[in-house]
């Protein structure tokens, strides 16, 4: 079946030190999305690919970066974790055209010890 | 910017009894879109509705487009034990490069056996 995959599902890391979150795509989908989703709050965009423009929100810290390398994988960079940035990492589809529903990965929970 | 108001924030309902929440906002969405997540993992779309007054099914699932075009009701009968989990409507817009997605804040959906 065509799916959104992330790895890992769980990845634990130090405060500070560098961690790397994948989402790859069978979809064929143009655009790619990460969010970030804390308890009992709705998903928060953090920034997405479209195509190979990257597009950054006004509000996401400059510690989270993102690579696209193909159209299938893309990366969720986060330079020196802090505490604050324990949460789920959601990453979503869509087609470039319209109308195109987002279509959410599995997440990956990360935790900052 | 855009806001969405989605209620209620939580719902404690007897098993077999049908369920209803809706959500309101102050903008236009071209689609609005209904997800289901379970914790742990990421939303799973319920609906999609892309036309002002749509009325579309899902099995027990029933969702309409406000003709306005500012709101939406997602109706669920005959409430299952797996029916439990938060779900969120979301208003989609085509502007900009990417399908932007504005979320409501949910409804946890607690269903008693």
């Amino acid at each position: 079946d065509a799916m959104v995959i992330q790895n890992p599902r769980y990845q634990v890391t130090q405060f500070g030190k560098p961690v790397t979150l994948s989402c790859s795509q069978t979809l064929n989908h143009n655009v790619m999305y990460w969010y970030q989703q804390k308890s009992s709050q709705a998903p928060k965009l953090l920034f997405h690919y479209y195509d190979k423009d990257f597009n950054n929100e006004a509000d996401t810290p400059d510690n989270f970066q993102s690579r696209r390398p193909n159209t299938s994988f893309c990366f969720l960079d986060i330079r020196s974790p802090g505490l604050g940035d324990a949460a789920m990492y959601l990453c979503a589809t869509s087609r470039k055209k319209s109308p195109s529903p987002q279509h959410f990965g599995d997440g990956t929970r990360l935790s900052i010890l | 910017g855009q806001q969405l108001n989605q209620s209620p924030q939580s719902m404690f309902i007897q098993e077999g009894e049908d369920v209803s929440m809706n959500c309101t906002s102050s903008s236009i969405f071209n689609t609005w879109l209904w997800y289901k997540q379970d914790p742990g993992e990421g939303p799973v779309l319920l609906i999609a509705l892309y036309m002002a007054g749509e009325l579309t099914s899902n099995g027990r699932l029933t969702a309409q487009f406000g003709i306005t075009r500012k709101d939406s009701f997602l109706n669920i009968s005959a409430s299952i034990p797996s029916d439990v989990g938060i779900y969120f409507c979301a208003g989609q817009s085509s502007s900009g490069s990417a399908r932007q997605l504005t979320f409501g804040s949910g409804t946890q959906l607690t269903v008693l056996p």
